[in-house]
């Protein structure tokens, strides 16, 4: 069964910094690219940020852009998203979610994690 | 950017019922690169559809998606007690990826 796992969610001060992890299993991890998908509290679903399988390219939202970066590490099957400079806006649950059908970055998410919540407040 | 437009933005109805979801986009999607997925209460995102019409594994036949380039449609065929959920739609034809702002199906 595929299986993500997000950590590392929590409330933080604005300006500050936050590592968001997902452990995945159940599949190759390395043959799927990944992606961090949010959604702010009461508010749709919007992309932030895809890697391919070999961590070689990287996709980012205009939104987080220069202050997120997406990782991965292979050998632990996990997902990373180091998110610096937070913002009251970047509130949200944060979803990893395997991509499918991936190419120069684009595909669809199945299956999704269950979630980790960042709090951006003072 | 490719924005997605939803509507309506809630619909009521009675188990057993047929919905009917619009997707609309603001430009072409390419090669009908679409996908649905299904939301619930403390629950992550469920993929349905993809490819506009192509079900995911494991979701039931009373879903079917359909449509291309600027309009999209995900129909229920016979409302179901778990269908009541909120429903998006996403494009991935081009970047950024982008999703619609939701259809929630509630009960009447």
């Amino acid at each position: 069964e595929v299986q993500l796992l997000e950590s590392g969610g929590g409330l933080v001060q604005p300006g500050g910094s936050l590592r968001l992890s997902c452990a995945a299993s159940g599949f190759t991890f390395s043959s799927y690219g990944m992606s961090w998908v949010r959604q702010a509290p009461g508010k749709g679903l919007e992309w932030v940020s895809t890697i391919s399988g070999t961590g070689d390219s990287t996709y980012y939202a205009d939104s987080v852009k220069g202050r997120f970066t997406i990782s991965r590490d292979n050998s632990k099957n996990t997902l990373y998203l180091q998110m610096n400079s937070l913002r009251a806006e970047d509130t949200a649950v944060f979803y990893c979610a395997r991509m499918k059908g991936f190419w120069s970055g684009r595909g669809w998410f199945d299956p999704w994690g269950q979630g980790t919540l960042v709090t951006v407040s003072s | 950017e490719i924005v997605l437009t939803q509507s309506p933005g809630t619909l009521s109805l009675s188990p057993g019922e047929r919905a009917t979801l619009s997707c609309r986009a603001s430009q072409s999607v390419s090669s009908s690169y679409l996908a649905w997925y299904q939301e619930k209460p403390g629950q992550a995102p469920r993929l349905l559809i993809y490819g506009a019409s192509l079900r995911a594994t494991g979701i039931p036949d009373r879903f079917s998606g359909s449509g291309s380039g600027t309009d999209f449609t995900l129909t229920i065929s016979r409302l179901e007690p778990e269908d009541f959920a909120v429903y998006y739609c996403q494009q991935y034809g081009s970047s950024p990826l982008t999703f619609g702002g939701g259809t929630k199906v509630e009960i009447k």
